[in-house]
């Protein structure tokens, strides 16, 4: 079983659409968690922290339950610019040092 | 602020070949890691420099060796190569110290082993 693992999709969803993407982690010692983001052939790009308490930043929101260590994120309407794969992270603290670890990414396409 | 750049940008080598990859750290920052991500999947963890001392390694081969230099700079060195090792190598810095490590990657080295 992976560390994190996510729907690789794509998602096709058009513009103004809401869309939800799962993550699901395997070690419960996982201390931190983030949703980054990636343009085509580009780095990946930090896009929010993700809370117990749930956390957003504008039409995105990011929730975290560590009981069934699962981590989601929402966009609310989508843009054509939100097209990226976004890629789940998890951090444990492990030899001495943070260990981040990421997922293989789920794909999104916002088409007009 | 800079950023955190890498060099060069693509690069093709042959099988059997070494390669030396270079990264400099954000401004700032004092801790570098190096992922690897092959096409479709998410960056793997190679390992990571902090204080010039190698503090954390991935699922990586021996023939996958680093360097971090006073500066905070890196290099990445890879001997023999495979075509496996054909991937997009990411340079990342942050700043250890309290709170959750925050990555700030380069924008990589896409590495192409023929």
């Amino acid at each position: 079983r992976k560390e994190v693992e996510q729907d690789p999709g794509p998602f096709n969803v058009p513009e103004g659409a809401t869309v939800a993407f799962n993550c699901t982690y395997s070690n419960s010692a996982s201390q931190s968690f983030f949703w980054y983001r990636q343009d085509c052939r580009k780095e990946p790009k930090l896009l929010m922290s993700v809370y117990s308490s749930g956390n957003e930043d504008g039409r995105f929101t990011a929730q975290l339950n560590r009981a069934s260590q699962y981590i989601s994120l929402l966009i609310r309407d989508s843009k054509l610019s939100d097209s990226a794969t976004y890629l789940c992270v998890v951090t444990m603290f492990s030899g001495g040092y943070n260990k981040l670890i990421f997922g293989a990414g789920t794909r999104l396409a916002v088409h007009p | 602020e800079t950023g955190v750049t890498q060099s060069p940008t693509h690069l093709i080598k042959t099988r059997g070949q070494q390669v030396t990859l270079r990264c400099s750290s954000q401004s700032g920052h004092n801790t570098v890691s190096w992922y690897q991500q092959a096409l479709g999947q998410g960056p793997q963890f190679i390992f990571q420099y902090y204080r010039e001392e190698e503090n954390g390694r991935g699922n990586f081969p021996p023939r996958f060796s680093g360097l971090q230099f006073p500066n905070y700079s890196s290099e990445l060195n890879v001997n023999a190569l495979e075509l496996d090792d054909s991937a997009l190598y990411l340079c990342a810095s942050s700043f250890t110290g309290t709170g959750a490590n925050v990555l700030t990657f380069g924008a990589g080295s896409r590495l192409t082993v023929l």
